[in-house]
């Protein structure tokens, strides 16, 4: 079974630009979430989906927005880049209770 | 909401030595997650926690859940350069729900 891909493993993007970070899910996993971790911080939910509709969501401005397709692979979109979105974003994807992460996309905006 | 806390926020130990890190929750937990993170990585998953009094041992490491389901311990015995990491708690409020976490425990262990 293949794991979480997550690309671009690396980006650097300019404040007020929008960025696409984009997830594959585990095999057979249904539901997708997003998290985002500033350095030395713990993953903050952003929010989850689960058969392609939102089901739940953190305490994120609308400027960040997703998409689950039917493959259940998963988009993050982040509009009016800012400084303070600098930060690994991590894709879990999970069917019940069994959470599998990727490796993170690290985002700077500059 | 839930929250979580971990201590100590970061530890240096010798090679060989025995640690523990602790996680409290403000909750009574339903589900107890410990993952290990390498600097700038995705998270890898240790154990799960369910049940009050639960206790789970993967090569050197025990993670166990008090009985009030409140307090979750992580303890590495005799630690090697490969345990450094960062040591991450999460927990769930019922089946299906994001993870909360906390913020972390920096593991170092030197020669």
């Amino acid at each position: 079974e293949t794991g979480v891909t997550q690309s671009p493993t690396h980006l650097i993007k300019t404040r007020g630009q929008q960025v696409t970070l984009r997830c594959s899910s585990q095999s057979g996993h249904n539901t997708v979430s997003w998290y985002q971790q500033a350095l030395g911080q713990g993953p903050q939910f952003i929010f989850q989906y689960y058969r392609e509709e939102e089901n739940g969501r953190g305490n994120f401005p609308p400027r960040f927005s997703g998409l689950q397709f039917p493959n259940y692979s998963s988009e993050l979109n982040v509009n009016a880049l800012e400084l303070d979105d600098s930060a690994l974003y991590l894709c879990a994807s999970s069917y019940g209770r069994g959470y599998t992460f990727g490796s993170g996309t690290r985002l700077t905006v500059v | 909401s839930q929250e979580l806390e971990q201590s100590p926020q970061s530890l240096i130990v010798q090679e060989g030595k025995n640690l523990t890190i602790n996680c409290t929750s403000s909750k009574t937990l339903y589900g107890l997650y410990w993952y290990k993170q390498k600097y700038g990585e995705g998270l890898i998953f240790l154990m799960m926690l369910q049940k009050g009094g639960e206790e789970k041992s993967h090569e050197k490491i025990t993670a166990k859940l008090d009985e009030k389901k409140q307090q979750s311990s992580l303890h590495i015995t005799a630690s090697q350069p490969s345990h450094a990491g960062i040591y991450l708690c999460g927990a769930d409020t019922s089946g299906n729900t994001p993870l909360v976490f906390g913020k972390g425990t920096r593991l170092s262990v030197i020669a």
